[in-house]
């Protein structure tokens, strides 16, 4: 059974760019959230997907928006870009319910120069 | 509002010796709680889970951990440390909707 896809795994963009990572969610699940990985703020809570309906959404600025497409299949967008969003994105797939584990992909490991 | 507190953002331990990795949570409902590991330039793993039943959890490579809502605690423990435990470790609680509180991490060091 294939896990979490992240792609791509590294990116380098400039400051003002936009940038769209994508995820490819376990087979069946239908919830894909996304994390903010930084050394300073640690793993942060950016939103959550369900059957393409976003549930829940954290603190975070506008110019970060996602997506999910029908096939679960999921992307987060970052506009404008700022060199404080370098970071590790993760992304997490599970069933719909709290209890069971998140399973992470490898992340996708965002530079802004 | 869930929220959770790792103690000690390094641990360092000797190969062989026990592993202690403390996490307090607060949560206005039961909690589910999980204790994942990160590798560097990785994903996060599973190690364990709480949700409902037995309090003492089991888990991948050794690990448990114990769930105590009176002292709402969850700490990691394996009585023998591998090198290749090294990593850091992130407890956290999850809501009904799978949005996770992560702590802040411990990062494990295992001297030979």
């Amino acid at each position: 059974k294939a896990g979490v896809t992240q792609t791509p795994r590294y990116l380098i963009k400039t400051r003002g760019q936009q940038v769209t990572l994508s995820c490819s969610p376990i087979s069946g699940h239908r919830s894909v959230s996304w994390y903010q990985q930084t050394p300073g703020q640690g793993l942060q809570f950016l939103f959550e997907y369900f059957s393409e309906t976003q549930r829940n959404k954290g603190n975070f600025p506008g110019r970060f928006s996602g997506r999910q497409f029908s096939n679960s299949r999921s992307e987060m967008n970052v506009s404008t870009l700022e060199l404080g969003d370098s970071a590790l994105y993760l992304c997490a797939s599970s069933f719909e319910r709290g209890d069971t584990e998140a399973f992470f992909g490898q992340g996708t490991r965002l530079t802004v120069v | 509002a869930q929220s959770v507190t790792q103690l000690g953002s390094h641990v360092s331990v000797s190969e062989g010796a026990l592993v202690l990795l403390r996490c307090n949570y607060s949560s206005s409902v039961p909690p589910y709680l999980f204790w994942y590991v990160q590798y560097p330039n990785q994903g996060l793993q599973l190690l364990l889970k709480y949700t409902t039943g037995a309090t003492l959890v089991k888990g991948i490579n050794g690990f448990e951990a114990e769930f105590k809502k009176s002292e709402t605690s969850f700490h990691l423990t394996k009585p023998s440390a591998h090198m290749s435990d090294a990593a850091e470790y992130f407890c956290a609680v999850s809501d009904y909707f799978n949005k996770f509180y992560f702590g802040s991490g411990t990062k494990l060091n295992v001297k030979p």
